[in-house]
């Protein structure tokens, strides 16, 4: 079954604490990126990569780094979470960029105290 | 930032009326996508619009795209519980930008 993989789905942790959230597809897709969902903000871009070893900033870097090793993973890694950085984080994958529907992951709730 | 706005974020229906939710950018899009996420869920591609004035529908739901390029609407009609969750558009020109998207409430 064609899928994105999101893990944990869900985090309580303290500040400063680092983590890593894992994304892993399985549909071969080229392109990756990370959101965070915000009441009344709807979806912001954090990171994105267009294929291995090339990852660029979305809008709301600050705070996040991303690494692409291989195609089919791009972990979120947060080295220092502080309490602002406490949202509904969405991994996508896609084949491309412009009219390629994206694929999104089930989702990962991470509160930071 | 959001290359999107859309209007309105929140969209209170009594089941079997029509709603429109609109989504406005001030720059010329190449492509407009909507997604639809359901309570408790993550966003999931409905269709795609490309051409200027393109119309296309699914079922109760007719998507547009304005002859300009620059905004897109959704509309459904007879409106039924199914279709209650967070509709929103995204452009994908040269990264993505996805509106803050409308909830939708169904009062049966």
């Amino acid at each position: 079954e064609a899928q994105v993989t999101q893990n944990p789905r869900y985090l309580i942790t303290v500040t400063g604490k680092k983590l890593t959230v894992t994304c892993s597809q399985n549909m071969n897709h080229e392109y990756m990126s990370w959101y965070r969902q915000d009441p009344g903000l709807g979806l912001r871009q954090i990171y994105y990569s267009m294929n291995v070893e090339v990852t660029d900033k979305g809008d709301v870097p600050e705070g996040y780094k991303v690494s692409r090793k291989e195609k089919r993973n791009f972990p979120l890694i947060l080295e220092s979470p502080s309490p602002n950085q406490t949202s509904l984080y969405f991994c996508a994958s896609s084949r491309g960029l412009a009219v390629y529907e994206q694929y999104f992951g089930p989702g990962t709730r991470l509160t930071v105290t | 930032g959001q290359q999107v706005m859309q209007i309105p974020q929140y969209q209170h229906v009594q089941e079997g009326e029509d709603f429109t939710t609109y989504c406005n950018s001030s720059t010329t899009l190449s492509n407009i996508q909507w997604y639809k996420q359901r309570p408790g869920g993550h966003p999931v591609f409905l269709i795609q619009l490309v051409k200027s004035g393109e119309v296309k529908k699914q079922k109760r739901l007719t998507f547009q795209f304005g002859e300009a390029k620059k905004n897109s609407s959704l509309h459904i009609t007879a409106t039924q519980t199914t279709d209650v969750g967070t509709y929103f558009c995204c452009s994908n020109d040269y990264k993505l930008s996805f509106g803050a998207g409308t909830t939708v409430t169904v009062r049966a």
